[in-house]
């Protein structure tokens, strides 16, 4: 199974700063038909996961502009340009690519 | 407006069976894959069970794989996980998901609790 390593899993971040989430892969998924399938997900307490970021940096329609995923191969990146209170939550990478489907730890973010 | 709503959750003996629900709403259901993903109390996703929309496809992870089946009923929108030999580590929310590659929709959950 491809295994997702997210640092850091725990994320204090200060309000209008900057945050950034690490996911690794342990193999390519960079898929056969060229694309690549890691997605990030934002949980906030008490909901369902929300799709933030789709093959590694299409933003869904409503995510705010602050958040930007990048990366290729075996190592991305969820940014987020100034956090804001509402961004408290655990934030899950996601890989499509392989069989069978996997996700990060998972990476707590709260206010400093 | 694309809903998923999940039901058939409750509380069970271990051993015992289960049949989950989504309701799909909003979208043509028959055109796309789904998927099944659970979240045991405080920890994090787990990828579950995959069907295609003309059902010709199914995969399973293998902690549930011999225990679990997915099915779906595209003429009445719906999606099915039934459990069987249930083990008090399969105690979480049990959601359902559009999409199998990179899933956007998904449902509110429902809890499932596996204990004597």
């Amino acid at each position: 199974d491809v295994v997702l390593t997210q640092s850091p899993l725990s994320l204090p971040a200060s309000l209008g700063q900057p945050a950034s989430i690490s996911c690794r892969a342990s193999q390519s998924l960079v898929y056969s038909d060229g694309d690549t399938y890691l997605n990030w997900y934002q949980q906030r307490p008490g909901q369902s996961p929300r799709r933030l970021i789709y093959k590694v940096s299409h933003r869904d329609s409503g995510v705010p502009e602050r958040f930007s995923g990048s990366g290729s191969g075996t190592d991305f990146t969820l940014k987020i340009s100034r956090v804001e209170a509402e961004d408290v939550g655990v934030y899950y990478c996601m890989q499509g690519t392989h069989w069978p489907r996997t996700f990060g730890q998972g990476t707590k973010l709260e206010i400093k | 407006e694309v809903q998923l709503v999940e039901s058939g959750g409750g509380l069970v003996q271990p051993g015992g069976s289960l049949r989950l629900s989504c309701a799909a709403s909003g979208f043509t259901f028959s055109n796309y894959n789904m998927i099944w993903v659970r979240q045991a109390p405080g920890k994090g996703l787990e990828w579950l069970s995959y069907i295609s929309g003309n059902t010709a496809e199914i995969s399973y992870a293998d902690s549930v794989k011999g225990r679990f089946t997915i099915s779906r009923d595209n003429a009445k929108n719906s999606l099915h996980l039934q459990m069987t030999s249930l083990r008090h580590e399969d105690t979480a929310v049990y959601f359902c998901a559009r999409g199998v590659s990179t899933p956007d929709y998904w449902g509110q959950g429902t809890l499932v609790t596996v204990s004597s």
